[in-house]
């Protein structure tokens, strides 16, 4: 069975510009969770999708944004680009939101220059 | 406030020689303690849930055991393939799906 997918691996991109990431999660899992892993700060809670919607969101400015699509996949989008968000950005999927293990991907590196 | 907190942050082991890692949480209503373990540039991979203070899981040389306070993971005769940044997160009951999670200590298991 397929584990959760992410894609780019790895992202370059110019101060300002947007960044897209996307991640699938494991074949019948609903929610989708975004954790920032920037260098040195460990990982920091971004994003929560379950059935569509978004359920809970962390201490992250709104050009932070994202979505769930009907097939359950995921979208992160970055606006306005700054130096600080370099870093690994993580996608996990779990059965439901509460209470149950959550399984990552691989993630994508994340380089703004 | 919902807050984690792990020791040591890094810890150097001979191969063979067992040792504890510490995860200390505050929470306001336990819904799960989850631990993963993440190797250099890749995502965490999951090991245990725990869910009420007395639970144990096992996992060939990997043991977490839960408290009302705190959980330990125990690694029993480690060997070099064991050295990996050990996670601890907690899920709280007013938080939804969302994962707390502590800095992580660095295992570095030589042979």
């Amino acid at each position: 069975e397929a584990g959760v997918t992410q894609s780019p691996t790895h992202l370059i991109k110019t101060r300002g510009q947007q960044a897209t990431l996307r991640c699938s999660p494991i074949s019948g899992h609903t929610s989708v969770y975004w954790y920032q892993q920037a260098l040195g700060l460990g990982l920091q809670f971004l994003l929560w999708y379950d059935e569509g919607e978004e359920r809970n969101r962390g201490n992250f400015p709104p050009r932070f944004s994202g979505r769930q699509f009907p097939n359950y996949s995921s979208e992160l989008n970055v606006n306005a680009l700054e130096l600080e968000d370099s870093a690994l950005y993580l996608c996990a999927s779990s059965l439901e939101g509460r209470g149950t293990e959550a399984f990552f991907g691989q993630g994508t590196r994340l380089t703004v220059v | 406030e919902d807050q984690v907190t792990q020791s040591p942050e890094a810890l150097r082991l001979q191969e063979g020689e067992s040792s504890s890692l510490n995860c200390s949480y505050t929470v306001s209503g336990l819904r799960g303690l989850f631990w993963y373990r993440q190797d250099p540039g890749k995502g965490p991979e999951f090991l245990f849930t725990l869910y009420s203070a007395g639970e144990e899981k096992e996992k060939e040389r990997l043991k977490a055991t839960l408290t009302k306070k705190e959980s330990f993971l125990h690694i029993t005769a480690p060997k070099p393939e064991d050295s990996a940044t050990y996670l601890c997160a907690v899920q709280a009951g007013n938080q939804g799906g969302k994962l707390i999670f502590g800095q992580g200590t660095e295992l570095s298991v030589k042979p």
